[in-house]
């Protein structure tokens, strides 16, 4: 069965320090990938896919992600972080009968 | 181009009662999944509705159930309420293939008391 595994609940960082999301998925076939953040008391919102078109994906807000076949990994990078940047991450893969498998979500955390 | 909207926002209700939220796509979407988001389970999946026929389950009771109409809007029904069923449901839409995200409503938050 599709799997997703984001690695720590919660991770801290300072300002203007590299951020980086861990997501493991386990999948046969070749997955698409999504990764959403979420605000508190609000939905969530697409931060980038991955569909097989290209492996590094560029996202809204200065994020991007890497897809690695071989680590089956998709984690997401941001160079430089912004207070505006603390809120919940989370990593999807979709399964070819549609669902949605997401992963427990990370809470980012933006020490001034 | 109007986003996901839920309704109501907020609902409190008491043990045993029903309730029923309310969904209302982009349009065009023909996709609409339904979820349960709490503190201490995270996001978890209940049923997706394409084209007015359900694709996907999760593991819920079956007291909550949903539907899609024809215009692709849909609802969800969660009846005899209990106090564990106190969380944030959120919806989503898309257009409905494997590489096409889901775009979310604001969330539906219910107090059961």
């Amino acid at each position: 069965a599709q799997s997703v595994t984001q690695l720590g609940s919660h991770v801290s960082v300072s300002e203007g320090a590299l951020v980086l999301l861990r997501c493991n998925y386990s999948s046969s076939v070749p997955p698409y990938l999504f990764w959403y953040v979420q605000y508190p008391n609000q939905g969530l919102q697409l931060l980038l896919k991955y569909t097989s078109a290209a492996t590094l994906v560029k996202g809204i807000n200065g994020f991007e992600a890497e897809f690695k076949k071989s680590e089956t990994s998709f984690h997401l990078t941001k160079p430089s972080a912004h207070m505006s940047d603390a809120a919940e991450y989370f990593c999807a893969v979709r399964r070819s009968n549609y669902q949605l498998i997401w992963g427990a979500g990370t809470k980012l955390i933006i020490k001034p | 181009k109007a986003g996901v909207t839920q309704t109501p926002r907020y609902l409190i209700k008491t043990r045993g009662q029903q309730v029923t939220l309310s969904c209302s796509p982009i349009s065009g979407h023909r996709s609409v999944s339904w979820y349960q988001q709490t503190p201490g389970q995270g996001l978890q999946f209940l049923f997706e509705y394409f084209s007015e026929t359900q694709r996907n389950k999760g593991n819920f009771p079956g007291r909550f159930s949903g539907r899609q109409f024809s215009n692709s809007r849909s609802e969800m029904n969660v009846s005899t309420l209990e106090l564990g069923d106190s969380a944030l449901y959120l919806c989503a839409s898309s257009l409905g293939s494997l590489k096409d995200e889901q775009f979310f409503g604001p969330g539906t938050r219910l107090t059961v008391l």
